[in-house]
């Protein structure tokens, strides 16, 4: 099955500074979006962004999916922003699968 | 619409007793989709349902786990007996449909087992 790997593991940052984290799939998709898991647990959506670039405030994504990756960009950041980070990918609906994650904190 | 909704938000069993846990996805989406989120393994599709029907459940560890869909608007996840390694937070999903799948996660279900 499709093989989706997350960069860096882990990523501590002071408050302010900017970020890029990278999702890199194995086989081409349909389908691929950014989640936030908060301190809470909740699975928020960030982005749904099967190739191209998109923006909603401080945290923007693109994706080349001939190259089979995906960034996010996190400007700014600010201590709400901790969590971990998921991208997960659709292979043409034969699965939905997540990478391992980007646990992120931001210190004040 | 008020998301996918999943209830209990947590539950405490003991060993070997039944678990039904419950998902009401978003109206109109087609599929539906049940993880389940674990330290050792993070997030890993259980089983997912296309138009009430399920299509794959090769993630169902074992056959203590079953899951249904019996109307468009609700689907269990069952397990029984279950047992403490069973522990985990639950998921459910649901997305639009083919041309549009992305997807939407409840807050999930807090399984623990003693």
């Amino acid at each position: 099955g499709i093989q989706v790997e997350q960069s860096p593991p882990d990523l501590i940052l002071q408050e302010g500074a900017n970020s890029t984290l990278r999702c890199n799939f194995s086989d081409s998709v349909n389908n691929l979006q950014w989640f936030h898991q908060n301190p809470w647990g909740q699975l928020i959506n960030l982005f749904y962004i099967p190739s191209g670039t998109k923006q909603n405030g401080r945290l923007s994504a693109t994706t080349v999916a001939t190259e089979r990756y995906s960034l996010l960009y996190i400007s700014s950041s600010q201590t709400t922003d901790s969590g971990v980070y998921f991208c997960a990918v659709d292979n043409y609906g034969q699965n939905f699968v997540f990478g391992p994650g980007t646990r992120l904190s931001v210190l004040p | 619409d008020a998301g996918v909704i999943q209830s209990p938000r947590h539950e405490v069993t003991e060993m070997g007793q039944e678990v039904t846990l419950r998902c009401k996805p978003i109206s109109g989406h087609n599929s539906l989709f049940w993880y389940r989120q674990t330290m050792m393994r993070g997030l890993e599709l259980l089983i997912y349902f296309n138009n009430n029907v399920p299509i794959d459940d090769s993630g169902m560890p074992e056959d203590r786990f079953s899951a249904k869909m019996p109307n468009a608007s609700f689907s269990t996840l069952k397990i029984q007996p279950s047992e403490p390694r069973d522990s985990a937070v639950y998921f459910c999903a649901s997305t639009p449909g083919q041309m549009n799948t992305e997807a939407f996660f409840g807050q999930g279900t807090r399984l623990t087992v003693v």
